[in-house]
């Protein structure tokens, strides 16, 4: 029941595209197809951009997109925006039926 | 609209309880699997409980000291934590949904402190 693994930051530019990768095991992420991506601000509660690894809730941008390959999830920001500086977080179904959380990851845009 | 409303929060020493509740509205609270997620200050998300199709499930994090369980005539969730430790200290999100959660409530903080 370990932490998905995370990088600690990631940085861009304004219109740039960024990718933060999100790696588990074979009893999590590469065995469901039931990863999601919380982006949370400061003081505030986590919402919801990717859920099932790849679909985007209704009206979520389009410049937010998830994908997977084999035990790593990633999710893809293009054209960064300032109000995408913020916390990401990933998660996924598990073997023992529990969900687990990823280590986070600041996102910071120049 | 989707409401999540929680409450239940507050500073409880080392060993004691607390029992949190999410008053829930909006939608067909009885249709939807829940969970609860907390955050302890300055760290990461972490997935303490989720109520599904009548089972509950729980990290071993707090399995044997907290318990899951909803009132869906009042659309209401719970968390029951018991022998609670320092590392308890979190705020507690009430979430709809189990493998993703679409809509999360404010939070309440629970402090274990002497």
């Amino acid at each position: 029941q370990s932490a998905l693994t995370q990088p600690a930051s990631v940085t861009g530019s304004p219109g740039q595209s960024i990718t933060i990768s999100c790696t588990g095991t074979s009893s999590d992420v590469g065995g469901y197809n039931y990863v999601a991506w919380y982006q949370q601000h400061p003081g505030k509660a986590p919402k919801l951009m990717i859920y099932d690894v790849s679909d985007r809730p209704s009206g979520v941008s389009n410049r937010f997109s998830g994908s997977k390959s084999g035990n790593t999830a990633s999710l893809t920001i293009s054209g960064l925006q300032a109000e995408d500086e913020a916390d990401y977080y990933c998660s996924s179904y598990t073997s023992s039926r529990i969900v687990v959380f990823g280590t986070g990851t600041k996102v910071a845009v120049l | 609209e989707v409401q999540l409303l929680e409450s239940g929060g507050g500073l409880v020493q080392p060993g004691g309880s607390l029992r949190l509740s999410c008053a829930a509205s909006g939608f067909t609270f009885s249709s939807y699997a829940m969970s609860w997620v907390r955050q302890a200050p300055g760290k990461g998300l972490e997935w303490v409980s989720g109520i599904s199709a009548g089972r509950t499930f729980y990290p071993d994090s707090v399995k044997g000291r907290f318990t899951i369980s909803r009132d869906n005539s009042n659309n209401t969730l719970y968390l029951q934590m018991n022998s609670l430790r320092a590392e308890d200290t979190a705020v507690y999100y009430c979430a709809m949904g189990y493998s993703s959660s679409s809509s999360w409530g404010q939070g309440t903080l629970a402090t274990v402190s002497s």
